[in-house]
């Protein structure tokens, strides 16, 4: 374990449901980001929180919707998503987005989502 | 704004051969470098990184990476490939921004070491 943890490993969900994506650290970070990974495509930087305050929103499409309540969870709440949003969603933690550079990330091992 | 390219798909060599994984990368102003790699059914995990100094650098296993300016390359090397270092490998580009920095990453190489 790397000290993220993701839940749940995997899901599978119709277009019309409404699930989250739960991401959790207990590595006294401050900056907690969320992923898009698909195959053969770079891994896309979806949304980032440093200290609980959105920092980025990589032009994600607003049936993505994040929240960061404290600086240990991160949930990314999806509604009305489409086939192509299938992928492995990754979640990371860094020291804080400043840091990047001497403390790295530490990503979580991934929710691998399938819209039927 | 900066970019990662990684030509291959996959690499493929016999276990005990060298290999290398290829990158280059585009950004403005001074590049932040990094390799990650993914085994299966898990997240990435650091490898290595070029921040300053030495052009060659040493991660963890045994990987080094050739920072070459010239070339905007920072390709992995290993001198001798194991079976278990099949897996996904990652580089990245991190750069500064007005919130801190931003890390982009490529689309991955599949490396497969044969037996």
């Amino acid at each position: 374990e790397t000290g993220v943890t993701q839940t749940p490993r995997h899901l599978v969900m119709g277009m019309t449901n409404k699930k989250s994506l739960k991401c959790e650290q207990h590595l006294g970070h401050n900056a907690m980001y969320w992923y898009k990974q698909s195959a053969k495509k770079p891994l896309e930087l979806m949304f980032v929180y440093n200290f609980k305050e959105q920092t980025e929103n990589n032009s994600v499409p607003s049936r993505f919707s994040p929240e960061c309540p404290n600086s240990s969870h991160l949930f990314l709440h999806l509604h009305t998503l489409q086939p192509e949003d299938s992928a492995l969603y990754l979640c990371a933690s860094s020291q804080d987005s400043w840091n990047i550079l001497i403390y790295g990330y530490t990503f979580g091992s991934g929710t691998r989502l399938t819209v039927v | 704004a900066q970019s990662v390219a990684q030509p291959e798909d996959q690499v493929n060599v016999a276990e005990g051969n060298p290999l290398t994984v290829k990158c280059t990368y585009s950004v403005s102003g001074n590049p932040y470098l990094f390799w990650y790699v993914q085994y299966p059914n898990r997240g990435l995990q650091f490898l290595l990184k070029y921040i300053t100094g030495d052009n060659l650098v040493k991660g963890s296993y045994g990987f080094e990476a050739e920072f070459n300016k010239s070339q905007t390359s920072f390709h992995l090397k290993k001198p001798s490939a194991l079976v278990s270092d099949s897996a996904l490998y990652f580089c990245a580009v991190s750069s500064q921004g007005t919130g801190g920095f931003k890390t982009i990453f490529g689309a991955g190489t599949r490396l497969f070491v044969k037996a």
